[in-house]
């Protein structure tokens, strides 16, 4: 059975790198790996995606390693306004446009002064 | 230009009944896609649709029920409402094509509780 794990929570300093790291096996080999960010009352949004090796935009960068059974989601210098719920996400099971899409039990990043 | 749009906002309703929640994707966008979030399950992949067809589906019993109109809008049902379908229900679209789990904009959500 698949599954995802990601940290339940973690705190941090403004200006500190914060790296969330999530676990998930069985996934499918064909499909991306998601990162979103979620602030209360709102729906998700995206934040980075990628495929194997390293992904890098404006605003984070993804670390998947070759085996693809993990990947890690790291924000430079967080600020108060990156307190939030992130959320990988995964497909398993399929290739295709069949597969089911798992998202891991969230991570609440706590972003003090 | 405009973002998904997910109506109504919030609704009360009590065991037994039905719901219909609707979302308006993204311009462009063909695939639609819906989720509950609990506190206790958190997010959960109920179905997706893309050109009117379900083309992926969750682990959820057969009283979620979702449909799609020809102009990529979206609608999903809930029969016979349990206490457990209290959630936010969210929905997503996105460009038809590339990964699964390719860019996913979200609505702010229907939050439904019953009692």
């Amino acid at each position: 059975l698949a599954k995802t794990t990601q940290p339940i929570s973690m705190d941090s300093y403004e200006g500190q790198e914060v790296n969330i790291t999530c676990s998930h096996n069985n996934i499918a080999t064909n499909d991306y790996i998601t990162w979103y960010q979620q602030f209360p009352s709102q729906g998700p949004r995206f934040i980075i995606q990628g495929y194997k090796t390293k992904v890098t935009n404006e605003v984070a960068s993804l670390f998947i390693p070759a085996d693809r059974k993990s990947s890690t989601l790291s924000l430079p210098r967080v600020s108060l306004s990156d307190t939030a719920v992130y959320y990988c996400l995964v497909v398993v099971g399929a290739s295709g446009n069949t597969g089911k899409l798992i998202f891991g039990q969230g991570t609440t990043l706590q972003v003090k002064p | 230009k405009a973002g998904v749009t997910q109506t109504p906002r919030y609704l009360i309703k009590t065991r037994g009944q039905q719901v219909t929640l609707s979302c308006s994707p993204i311009s462009g966008h063909r695939s639609v896609s819906w989720y509950q979030q609990t506190p206790g399950q958190g997010l959960q992949f109920l179905f997706e649709y893309f050109s009117e067809t379900q083309r992926n589906k969750g682990n959820f019993p057969g009283r979620f029920s979702g449909r799609q109109f020809s102009n990529s809008r979206s609608e999903m049902n809930v029969s016979t409402l349990e206490l457990g379908d209290s959630a936010l229900y969210l929905c997503a679209s996105k460009v038809a094509g590339g990964p699964l789990t390719g860019e996913l904009f979200f609505g702010e959500g229907s939050r439904l509780t019953v009692l």
